[in-house]
């Protein structure tokens, strides 16, 4: 059975740094296909893709937040890191974790971790 | 960036209408296409894969088409449950998009 488990802080200052772990158990990043991808969702909108990292260490960004996002992973520990720098209130939203494999995109997701950004 | 468009964003209907959502993708994305449920407070969850598959445990009433832009997300007989925010994405292609979504109320 495959889950996902995010976590991290649920307020967070402007300029400073979120970092959000998934931890995850059910599969291994170690495998063929394999991949772990962070989304977002602002409160009443749609959802935003923003990051992937592969089981081949390969690794994806949004464009749009390149310079400010950073996914890393630890397969031992079965976990993935986000990190976003220079956070700011519009970057409030709720982040999702989630599982894919060579033909899904997102298949098991997690929870869910609302983070707010306020001084 | 691929732009992903839903149509309607809002849809109502009633208990047993057949209901018919929209996604067109600005350029081709093969068959990489999956369409997600979401209720508040909750997770997406995913319906459809590789754009006609259905995911291991979804109902039959839901179904997906289409292939290159046009895609579409069939409900046959809307049950109570299928009240919701439906989404597609594109994975043909980083970076991944979603549709802006389409929230099905009732009548």
């Amino acid at each position: 059975q495959i889950t996902l488990k995010e976590s991290g802080p649920t307020l967070v200052k402007p300029t400073q740094t979120l970092t959000l772990t998934c931890t995850f158990s059910g599969f291994s990043l170690s495998f063929s296909g394999v991949g772990v991808g962070w989304i977002r969702q602002p409160p009443g909108k749609a959802l935003e893709w923003l990051a992937l990292i592969q089981w081949n260490d390969e690794n994806f960004y949004s464009p749009s937040l390149r310079t400010r996002l950073t996914i890393t992973k630890d397969t031992s520990k079965n976990q993935v890191v986000l990190a976003m720098t220079n956070m700011d209130p519009v970057d409030t939203a709720t982040y999702y974790c989630a599982h894919r494999d060579l033909w899904h995109s997102f298949d098991y997701w997690g929870q869910g971790a609302l983070v707010t950004v306020s001084s | 960036d691929i732009q992903m468009t839903q149509s309607p964003s809002t849809l109502s209907a009633s208990v047993g209408d057949r209901v018919t959502i929209t996604c067109r993708a600005s350029q081709s994305i093969s068959s990489w296409l999956a369409w997600y449920q979401q209720k508040p407070g909750k997770a997406p969850k995913v319906l459809i894969y590789k754009a006609s598959s259905l995911e291991s445990g979804v109902p039959s009433r839901f179904s997906g088409s289409g292939s290159e832009t046009e895609f579409t997300l069939t409900i046959n007989s809307l049950q109570p449950d299928d009240f919701a925010t439906y989404y597609c994405q594109q994975y043909s292609s980083f970076p991944w998009t979603f549709g802006q979504g389409t929230w099905v109320e009732i009548k």
